[in-house]
Parts: structure tokens; sequence; C-alpha cells
């Protein structure tokens, strides 16, 4: 599975559009990009996933790039309890079903 | 209705004790994973099971073996603990091991051995 980068930290008001992006740049064409999120001493949440195309559920957006190698989850209306360490990751649909986790980012919602 | 649930959610113990983790998952998932968060907060994925079948074995050391007696349930079974086997344990599931496919975690349990 293909490796992600991520910066470790970021900030949002509340109310505001949260862009977290990930760069994956080695990802290959049959590997999809899946987002986790790790709210305080709890387990990590799935999010979303999407192979080239943008996707949109209840929670988030995300956004991947044509050439697919970097994309940005989008939180619409961060809110305070949005504040968790968001992780990115680059698996296969073939693999074994474990999910490599990076460091991933800490989204800090402030009021 | 809990999706998947772990028991105990602390456990504090001697070092050298045995001591188990329960999971079980209400989802009628196929597969069943145990994954490790250190105090660093990285956090690897130890065994992974598909139909009562180990799947994964993460280069665990031997003390740790895992048992399915069946698919909905995936125990984690710790001999002689060590102080650095204190970190916190989840259990997750999902629908099947390959395909795309969502993985759900338990709330975690915080094993602390001194």
């Amino acid at each position: 599975d293909a490796k992600t980068t991520q910066p470790p930290s970021m900030d949002c008001a509340e109310g505001r559009a949260a862009n977290l992006p990930c760069n994956h740049s080695t990802i290959s064409g049959n590997e999809y990009v899946y987002w986790y999120r790790q709210i305080h001493s709890q387990g990590p949440q799935y999010i979303i996933h999407g192979l080239k195309n943008n996707e949109t559920n209840e929670m988030a957006s995300l956004i991947i790039t044509e050439d697919r190698k970097s994309s940005t989850l989008i939180l619409p209306h961060a809110t305070l309890r949005d504040t968790a360490v968001y992780y990115c990751i680059v698996r296969g649909s073939s693999n074994t079903g474990k999910l490599i986790f990076g460091q991933g980012t800490t989204l800090q919602v402030k009021p | 209705d809990t999706a998947v649930s772990q028991t105990p959610k602390y456990l504090v113990t001697q070092m050298g004790n045995d001591k188990s983790i329960k999971c079980e998952q209400n989802l009628g998932h196929d597969t069943m994973y145990w994954y490790k968060q250190d105090s660093k907060k990285f956090l690897k994925i130890m065994f992974s099971y598909n139909n009562k079948e180990l799947i994964i074995n993460e280069t665990v050391p031997n003390r740790f073996s895992p048992k399915s007696p069946d698919k909905a349930h995936l125990n984690l079974h710790i001999n002689s603990l060590e102080l650095g086997d204190s970190a916190v344990y989840f259990c997750a599931s999902s629908q099947s091991q390959g395909g795309v496919t969502e993985a759900f975690f338990g709330q975690g349990t915080r094993l602390t051995v001194v």
C-alpha cells in the first residue's frame, strides 16, 4: 500500500470549513484513499473513501486530484466535536484488509 | 446497540500475569482485527482473522495468542505480561478482508502493566 504524508496539525475556526490535505504520490491504479478519524480516547471512526471521483457523504467530502497523487478531506462546517486526529490511508482492494495508520493530522477546532 | 464491543475497558495488572481481552461484533462481518496503540499514539495492526482463520500475524510476540471461537468473536490472550505491553488495544471488524470495505472499531481496552 502506498505511503501517505499529512501535516501534523491544523487549526480551524468553529463553523468554518476544515480542509485536510494528504499526499500519496506513489498511489497505484487500484488503490483507494480512505479517511478515518480518532477522537480522543475513542476507537478510530471511518469517514469516507474514494478511488478517483470526488465523494460526499453526511460527514465529509473527499476531493481527489486528477493525477490521484493527493487528496483533501473537507469538513464543511467544523464543530468542536470534530477535534480529532485524522488519518489518510491508501489501501488496495485486494489486500488483507489491514489499515496502515501514519501519524495523521491533529485537527483542533477552536470556538 | 454497540457494533464492536470490547471488555474490559480498563485493565491494570502486574508484570508476569496472564490476561485476556474479549471482543464481539454484531455486524455480521467475516473479518476481525486487533490493533495496538502505544504511548506515542501509533496504531498498528497485530492480527486479523477471517471466518475464524488467522490471516495476519504481524510479528507479534508469541505471548500474544488470539482466539476466534466464531466469526463474531475475537479474543486476545496475553501471557507473562511485560511493562512494554502497556497500551490501548482496539478490536475492529469489516465485512471482508479484501474489497472496498470500511472497518468498525471498538472503544479500546487500556492495558496498564505495573
